[in-house]
Order: C-alpha cells, then structure tokens, then sequence
C-alpha cells in the first residue's frame, strides 16, 4: 500500500498569513503515460463531510477560491492558502488514487492563532 | 443537484452484520464508480472499496477484505456496503463517494454523502 504521511498534524496561523500543508507519498503517484499526478486535497469541517479542493494535485475544484493552490509532483506535494480566512478553519487531508487502496493522509488541523 | 444518501447504520454486536444503503440522484449513477470511505470517532479518514460504474471490479482496503462486500443496482441508482463478522474497530460514520472521473475507478471523490454512523458494541 501506498502511505501518505502530511505534515505538520497541525498548525495554527494568523488571519491574513500564509499556511503551508505537506504530503509525502511512499512512492511516486506520477503516472508516466499520461504525466499525471493521481493526487487529491480535500477539506473537512466539523459534522461535515470531505470535499473536494484539488485533482491530479493542481487542478482546483469548481467554486474553489484562488487563495487555495495545489502543487507538487512524484512523492511530495503541498496545499498553500496564500491569505488564510476564518472559514478555512478545517482538517485537510492529500489522497493519492494512482493505487488501490486509495489512502489518505492523517490529516492537518488548522487553526487560527 | 448530486445528492447521495446514506442509511442503514445502527448499532450492532460484534460478530454481527449490517447493510448500507447509499441512494444516488442528479447524475447518471452507473456511469461512475463509487467508493465507501469511513472515519472513527474523532480520526481520519480511511478508504474502504471502491466498484467501478458496471460493477464488475471491486476493491478494498486490507482491513475489511473478506468481510465486506460492495455490490450496486444501477437500475436502482443505488450502492451497497454488506459488513459481516463486524468488529469494534468498524465503529465509523460510513461515507459513500462519488468517482469523478466518467466510467474510471482511478479518480478522486467529488461528491460524498453525509455519512451514517456505525457503532459494534456489546
């Protein structure tokens, strides 16, 4: 199987700041014939269910706002929000899908400080 | 509007079974693979299975293989989740997930439902 690990468990930032999240694959989740990364971000608020924020590890979602990117390729991967707002207050979670089982991370916990 | 409903949690005793149901609409349901995916009380999230759009191949994580079974009934736009031989650390909500990608298992999720809650306890 392929392991996910994120980094860090979580993090707590000032309204306005930056927020890095990192996701590091076991092994490459780069598909050579097509070039594509098979890697997903997702959002979890409280009594919510995950969604969606970014495919083939770039690639935003519909409805997404820009202050989200995705970036990365092969085994390490990160999720910025350039301007942290309060509604991003969530836990965030990388997926890989290149592999049955398609895992997830641990999860992020962010905060504002 | 894609909606996916699911139902059939509860409570149950260990060694026992139970049926999920998740009811899809507001998409061409035997078009997409669809996946459960479950999370215990305050955790993660963990990958159960996933069925491609005609069923024909399923997938599941290491820790269920054996004792679940997904099937779906395209006819009835519906995905099931039969969990046999349940143990305490089965407790979870029980997501199910729509592939995004059109007649692909290799795709990530874009839709979930709101989940239903599974407890395995004496």
């Amino acid at each position: 199987d392929i392991v996910m690990t994120q980094s860090p468990d979580s993090l707590a930032v000032s309204l306005g700041e930056r927020a890095t999240i990192n996701c590091k694959s076991s092994q490459s989740v780069l598909y050579s014939s097509n070039n594509r990364n098979y890697f997903a971000w997702y959002q979890q608020k409280p009594g919510q269910p995950p969604k969606l924020l970014f495919y083939w590890a770039s690639t935003r979602e519909s409805g997404v706002p820009d202050r989200f990117s995705g970036s990365g390729s092969g085994t390490d991967f990160t999720l910025t929000i350039s301007s942290l707002q309060a509604e991003d207050v969530a836990v965030y979670y990388c997926q890989q899908y290149y592999g049955t089982p398609y895992t997830f991370g641990q999860g992020t916990k962010l905060e504002i400080k | 509007e894609v909606q996916l409903l699911e139902s059939g949690g509860g409570l149950v005793q260990p060694g026992g079974s139970l049926r999920l149901s998740c009811a899809a609409s507001g998409f061409t349901f035997s078009s997409y693979a669809m996946s459960w995916v479950r999370q215990a009380p305050g955790k993660g999230l963990e990958y159960v299975s996933t069925l491609s759009d005609s069923g024909g191949s399923t997938y599941y994580a290491d820790s269920v293989k054996g004792r679940f079974t997904t099937s779906r009934d395209n006819s009835k736009n519906t995905l099931y989740l039969q969990m046999n031989s349940l143990r305490a650390e089965d407790t979870a909500v029980y997501y199910c997930a729509k592939g995004q990608s059109q007649s692909s298992s290799w795709s990530p999720f874009d839709y979930w439902g709101q989940g239903t809650l599974v407890t395995v306890s004496s």
